[in-house]
């Protein structure tokens, strides 16, 4: 029931296309989703991140799209840039103090030029 | 704002030795921390989590005698790697929770890319 699951394992979008992530988890407890952005290297920094309770948050070119029933949510990054070539992950947890999230396995995106 | 630091970024000791890696939360007050490891291209898994003025809960499987977690106050947490040896050679990172918006989010810090030879 700790699992999320991400897919796919790899995308690979040209330039001004839609990148699409998607993540599944199984605990209906979780009630806070973030999407993070890793560059080699360099530690994921937090993209953006909704809650339950709205059905889609949009932050630029970055929008999380959530279904509560189907336990899905996934990222939709608008008009992909080459600089947005790197790993996503997703995460769930239980929105408290204390809590760590738990991530899927990751996404490389690369965005031809 | 929620910077997160990390250091040494990059660390090269010998095997048997012990390394110390600290974690900084620079503009907000954390009361709890996170340590994972992460092999290459492969996801986060979590070692412990560190409140402060508390000991650590460390996950299933991780050694919390060759892992040593202190977190001393509300900006720091160390991860002391005690007798190291070349398994151990790994990019660890600290994760710092903080409230944003209503939510408590995780910042993470750059990482430090551990070599035992």
């Amino acid at each position: 029931q700790q699992q999320v699951k991400q897919s796919p394992q790899s995308l690979i979008v040209q330039k001004g296309g839609i990148s699409i992530i998607n993540c599944a988890y199984e605990n209906t407890a979780f009630d806070y989703f973030p999407w993070y952005q890793q560059f080699p290297g360099k530690g994921p920094a937090l993209l953006i991140a909704i809650r339950p309770d709205v059905s889609e948050k949009k932050e630029g070119r970055f929008t999380i799209s959530f279904n509560k029933s189907a336990k899905q949510f996934s990222l939709h990054i608008m008009d992909s840039q080459p600089g947005d070539s790197a790993t996503y992950f997703c995460a769930a947890k239980w929105d408290q103090a204390g809590t760590a999230l738990i991530f899927g396995k990751g996404t490389t995106l690369s965005v031809s030029s | 704002g929620a910077v997160v630091s990390q250091h040494p970024s990059r660390v090269i000791c010998k095997s048997g030795t012990s390394v110390k890696i600290e974690c900084r939360s620079l503009d907000f007050q954390a009361t709890t921390m996170f340590w994972y490891r992460q092999f290459p291209k492969q996801s986060l898994m979590l070692m412990a989590t560190s409140n402060e003025g508390s000991k650590a809960t460390y996950e299933q499987g991780v050694e919390k005698d060759k892992f040593l977690i202190n977190h001393a106050s509300l900006t720091l947490s160390t991860l002391t790697v005690t007798s190291a040896h070349p398994e151990d050679s790994s990019f660890y990172i600290c994760s710092a929770q903080g409230v944003a918006g209503g939510m408590y989010e995780q910042y993470f810090g750059p990482g430090t890319r551990l070599t035992v030879t």
